[in-house]
């Protein structure tokens, strides 16, 4: 059974820096990773999909990597903002139906 | 990526009780699913809403509780039966777009509250 793990569950920066958001997996038969974005009470933004062939994905301040052997993806935030606060979420799809396993996510909280 | 809507955007209800949950989607989809997520937790799959079929059920849940509806391809219901406090959860339906490589989209959810 697919497990996916993320953490830490909370990590608040001063506005201005660069971060990681580290995301684990132990079956690393996936078809892809993707990268969600929710704010409170709000439903889910994808933010970045990476397919098994592939290293990273980039869209504009954040670069998502992806090393299937080791079951391991980081999300990299390139100098944040206040408005970059939400949870960030990690799923992955092993095919069977494209179903998505979620991690339990990252609440992020950047300080001006 | 698409506009995906559900309806209502909250509730609240009384135990034993019903409620239907729709999803409407403005482009071609392959996939719908829907998503419960329990409060402080992340998401977990309900069930893969099948067009013209029965839904397609996880571990853990079952027809008689959640039963699903897709009478196209764009268009979906979830119905919470029955309902209890534990039920109280945030309901999203999900959609894989038609050549969006496997990509999945969410809607906004729906905030369901059981008293």
């Amino acid at each position: 059974k697919q497990e996916v793990t993320q953490i830490p569950a909370a990590l608040s920066v001063p506005e201005g820096e660069n971060l990681v958001l580290n995301c684990s997996f132990t079956d690393s038969a996936i078809y892809n990773l993707q990268w969600f974005r929710q704010d409170p009470g709000k439903g889910l933004t994808s933010l970045l999909l990476i397919q098994s062939s592939q290293r990273e994905q980039t869209s504009g301040r954040l670069n998502a990597s992806l090393d299937k052997s080791s079951g391991r993806s980081t999300l990299y935030i390139a100098a944040s903002q206040p408005g970059d606060s939400a949870t960030y979420l990690c799923a992955v799809s092993t095919g069977a139906n494209s179903k998505l396993t979620f991690g339990k996510g990252i609440t992020l909280s950047v300080r001006p | 990526s698409a506009v995906i809507s559900q309806k209502p955007s909250r509730d609240i209800c009384q135990r034993g009780t019903s409620l239907t949950i729709q999803c409407q989607v403005d482009s071609q989809v392959t996939m719908m699913f829907w998503y419960r997520q329990q409060p402080g937790q992340s998401l977990t799959l309900i069930a893969t809403a099948n067009q013209g079929s029965e839904a397609t059920y996880e571990s853990g849940f079952v027809i008689d509780k959640f039963p699903i509806s897709r009478p196209n391809l764009t268009f979906s219901t979830l119905t919470v039966s029955n309902m209890s406090p534990e039920d109280s959860s945030i309901y999203l339906c999900s959609v894989e777009l038609k050549g969006s490589l496997y990509e999945q989209y969410f809607g906004p959810g729906t905030r369901l509250t059981v008293t």
